[in-house]
């Protein structure tokens, strides 16, 4: 156990659909970092949070939002959806701002877009 | 931008044979790290390299660090089932984590 916590574990939409991830991340960690990985795909990384700002964007399209919150948990929301947003996604915390120490990684949320 | 690349992307070896998986980085990284992930499961962390020629060992685990630190590689002696994943190195510069696209080892016992 990670200590990282992600929910719902399983999520199944329609396409034209949105939909709102939410990660907790490991206590004490301030980073939180997503992830979307499809089949046969590595880890794409999509947006970090550090202590409540966005600190680093990666592949993330504009239908795709996150934020995080005072608690430091965080929220990806993901609009407009459409069969190929079908993905595992994962949450990770690390303690640093700069992707130096490990990341831990939650369960993971796997969207079925249909 | 940075990009990690990973070879081989898949992996079959017979019980107790070795097994090899190699990371190239575009450009020079201050530190990599390696992530296994098990069939079904999340990315667990199993190690960091951040000097120039480093060589660390965790049991049948080998890995290294490149002298230009832009290359890395994870070698397992003697595979056993429990191997079975997705190895993925993970390089920092001056960006968050890029992953490489991970390497799936099965095992055939």
């Amino acid at each position: 156990d990670s200590g990282v916590t992600q929910t719902p574990k399983h999520l199944i939409t329609a396409t034209g659909q949105r939909v709102t991830l939410r990660c907790s991340p490991r206590s004490g960690d301030l980073s939180v970092y997503w992830y979307q990985q499809s089949l046969d795909q590595g880890l794409q990384f999509l947006i970090q949070y550090y202590n409540g700002e966005e600190r680093a964007k990666g592949n993330i399209l504009e239908r795709f939002s996150a934020q995080q919150f005072p608690d430091l948990h965080s929220e990806l929301n993901l609009s407009s959806l459409e069969l190929g947003d079908s993905a595992l996604y994962f949450c990770a915390s690390s303690v640093d701002p700069a992707g130096v120490y490990e990341q831990f990684f939650g369960p993971g949320t796997r969207l079925t877009v249909l | 931008g940075q990009q990690v690349m990973q070879i081989p992307q898949y992996q079959h070896v017979q019980e107790g044979e070795d097994f090899t998986t190699y990371c190239n980085s575009s450009t020079t990284l201050s530190n990599i790290q390696w992530y296994k992930q098990r069939p079904g499961g999340h990315p667990v962390f199993l190690i960091q390299l951040v000097k120039s020629g480093e060589v660390k060992k965790q049991k049948r685990l080998t890995f290294q660090f490149g002298e230009a630190k832009k290359n890395s590689s994870l070698h397992i002696t003697a595979t056993q089932t429990t191997d079975v994943g997705t190895y993925f190195c993970a390089g920092s510069g001056n960006t968050p984590l890029v992953f490489g696209k991970g390497t799936r080892l099965s095992v055939i016992a």
